[in-house]
């Protein structure tokens, strides 16, 4: 079982319209949580950081945390084409090893 | 700030070569990643370093690669005989003490291609 699990897609959503990318996790220690977007040929960019059940909102983006469920996600409103992009789900280790564990990621596709 | 730097952008070698790629983390950063993204297996951690101790390099993929982090402002990724599975896109990434909400920031990446 991988220990960080994104569905690849890609997900294709038209412009305007909410996408929402998904993530489970496996170790249910973990405490913090992360989404990242990496546009293609570039490196990863932080856009979310989430550590308490519930909601958290930045502008556009709003993140989900159910640690019951060991789930985290990220919703896209008012989608851009400027937000295809494949974002990158991440989630610390337990044990206080301070250590990133990637998902494969989903790619975004948003069509005017 | 410069953020995290990286060199060479790109590097092509032939097989049995030794590879050498650079990083200059974001100064006052003590976390230091090194991680290695291919289509097939993604974003993998390969070692980190904690002012400039290694933590944790399980995973390494095998004694080919090698990390050092002589001082806090430059550390190295070697593999040495390179071989042509090894070519991935490698990123180099700082924090500022570990997992925190600003969580890494990433260099550019070295683009290493093995023939």
């Amino acid at each position: 079982q991988k220990e960080v699990e994104q569905n690849s897609g890609p997900l294709s959503v038209p412009e305007g319209a909410i996408a929402s990318l998904n993530c489970t996790y496996s170790d249910r220690g973990s405490q913090s949580f992360f989404w990242y977007r990496q546009y293609s040929g570039k490196s990863p960019e932080l856009i979310m950081f989430i550590y308490s059940n519930g909601d958290k909102e930045d502008g556009r983006f709003t993140a989900q945390l159910n640690k019951a469920s060991q789930y985290v996600s990220l919703l896209i409103r008012d989608s851009q084409p400027s937000d295809s992009a494949t974002y990158l789900c991440a989630v610390e280790t337990s044990g206080g090893y301070n250590k990133l564990i990637f998902g494969a990621g989903t790619r975004l596709a948003v069509h005017p | 700030d410069a953020g995290v730097i990286q060199s060479p952008r790109h590097e092509v070698t032939e097989m049995g070569q030794e590879v050498t790629l650079r990083c200059k983390p974001i100064s006052g950063h003590d976390y230091l990643f090194w991680y290695r993204q291919t289509m097939m297996r993604g974003l993998e951690l390969l070692i980190y370093f904690n002012n400039n101790v290694p933590i944790d390099d399980s995973g390494m993929p095998e004694d080919r690669f090698s990390a050092k982090m002589p001082n806090a402002s430059f550390s190295t990724l070697k593999i040495q005989p390179s071989e042509p599975r090894d070519s991935a896109v490698y990123f180099c990434a700082s924090s500022l003490s570990g997992t925190g909400p600003y969580g890494y920031t990433f260099g550019s990446g070295t683009r290493l291609t093995v023939v």
